[in-house]
């Protein structure tokens, strides 16, 4: 079955710093890939997506390629701030067929940024 | 602009009590509808989908059951809580690829 890991971190970086959340992932046809944050209390919000091999998602400074050769979508920030500490969750979604599309989740990771 | 509800936000029940979380969206129709539950750990889980009323889909066999009575509402139930139901339950709509998420319910079984 579809399967996605993701380093669990925790990751704790200082205010500017370069960030890097690695993903893999495991997933049979051509699976639509995500990142999404979760701040603390709250619900998820997606960060960004890719339905294709070698699309680039961008959301607020984070960006993620879609590497089919390496099956890999990494979440990289070239200068985080103390406000993108949070869990960032990647997943993919494979649709069964009609209109429904389940994704497939990473057990997260906790970044802390401090200043 | 779509939206999605949630409530209780927070919840305390007695192991043995009954269940009853609701979901309500707006601003669309006929979306696919989802429950997960985060226990602490912080992994998502997938409890139930729903691809139109009346149609319900169990992903983990367990004490919970879903029910969907209206295009834009989602419910998720149980006659007897256990311990180990205790996490966030997050309900979710899509209608394509993206899904989107509501606030979350912290459900503590004590």
């Amino acid at each position: 079955g579809d399967s996605v890991t993701q380093m669990e971190g925790p990751v704790t970086l200082s205010e500017e710093a370069f960030l890097t959340i690695n993903c893999t992932y495991t997933a049979t046809g051509y699976p639509s890939l995500f990142w999404y944050v979760q701040y603390p209390g709250e619900g998820l919000q997606l960060l960004l997506k890719a339905t294709k091999a070698d699309d680039k998602g961008s959301n607020k400074g984070f960006e993620a390629t879609y590497r089919k050769e390496t099956t890999s979508f990494h979440l990289e920030k070239g200068s985080v701030q103390v406000s993108d500490s949070a869990v960032y969750f990647c997943a993919l979604s494979s649709g069964s067929g009609g209109s429904n599309y389940k994704l497939t989740f990473g057990k997260g990771t906790l970044l802390t940024v401090n200043p | 602009s779509q939206t999605i509800h949630q409530w209780p936000a927070t919840l305390v029940q007695p192991v043995g009590s009954p269940l009853s979380l609701e979901c309500t969206v707006e601003g669309t129709s006929n979306p696919n509808l989802y429950w997960y539950r985060q226990a602490a750990g912080r992994g998502l889980q997938l409890l139930f989908y729903s691809v139109g009323i009346g149609q319900i889909s169990s992903e983990v066999p367990q004490n919970l059951s879903a029910s969907r009575p209206q295009d834009r509402q989602f419910i998720l139930s149980s006659k007897k809580l256990l311990l180990s139901d205790s996490g966030f339950y997050l309900c979710a709509w899509s209608r394509g690829y993206d899904q989107y998420f509501g606030p979350g319910t912290r459900l503590t079984v004590t």
